[in-house]
């Protein structure tokens, strides 16, 4: 089946700081990807879209300029989580869809901001 | 937008039960599919399955898309199955965009 890594698998960061996190599709090109983020015990929620060399586009109620998106090419999109705050702690996953709609995911990173 | 019910919320199995998780969805769609999120929170695909039957195994799973909800079936279940099972459906022309059920959690005992 399809691969789709991600990194780095955990992180923690002072808060006020940026991180960026790296979803890669290894065995097939991806002209979207997408970002989502998973509370403890909860489901998953999608934060955007990303499609290869065009703008991200974004969920209701994300902030655009706290959670940057780069899909700079059809097997890397990146997460930029900028000036880290202690609410933006959480699990985000990534996922690719391949050329019939199926979404494949990341193994997730988990962001600890202090 | 488009809603997703999975029940029960959480089930206790004892090891070698046979157990059926629901998905209902409240518009037509075009995209479905069933994860399993293991306990280190990687989602692991099972079906993709907008309509019919399919089998894999111990699992299986059926849509039926004209009555807006799909199911999946475990056999003879065994400790590894424990985790979150999520239904996913998407639709319309952003089909590929998935609105995520709120999961059911499965714990089998041994």
């Amino acid at each position: 089946g399809a691969v789709v890594s991600q990194h780095p698998s955990w992180v923690i960061c002072k808060s006020g700081t940026s991180v960026k996190i790296e979803c890669r599709s290894l065995d097939f090109q991806a002209t979207t990807m997408f970002w989502y983020r998973q509370f403890p015990k909860q489901s998953l929620m999608l934060m955007a879209t990303s499609n290869e060399g065009s703008k991200a586009t974004y969920e209701q109620g994300v902030e655009k300029d706290k959670f940057l998106i780069n899909h700079a090419s059809l097997t890397l999109s990146t997460l930029t989580v900028t000036s880290a705050h202690p609410e933006d702690s959480s699990f985000y996953i990534c996922s690719a869809r391949d050329r019939k709609y199926e979404q494949y995911f990341g193994p997730g990173t988990r962001l600890t901001v202090t | 937008g488009i809603q997703v019910e999975q029940s029960p919320p959480d089930l206790i199995l004892q090891e070698g039960a046979n157990s059926t998780l629901r998905c209902n969805f409240s518009d037509s769609v075009n995209n479905l599919q069933w994860f399993h999120q293991n306990p280190w929170g990687q989602l692991i695909n099972l079906f993709y399955i907008p309509s019919g039957t399919k089998q894999n195994g111990r699992l299986s799973a059926t849509t039926v898309a004209t009555e807006r909800y799909s199911l999946l079936y475990i056999s003879s279940s065994q400790t590894t199955d424990s985790g979150v099972y999520f239904c996913a459906v998407g639709s319309g022309a952003a089909g590929n965009k998935l609105t995520f059920g709120g999961g059911t959690r499965v714990l089998v005992k041994p």
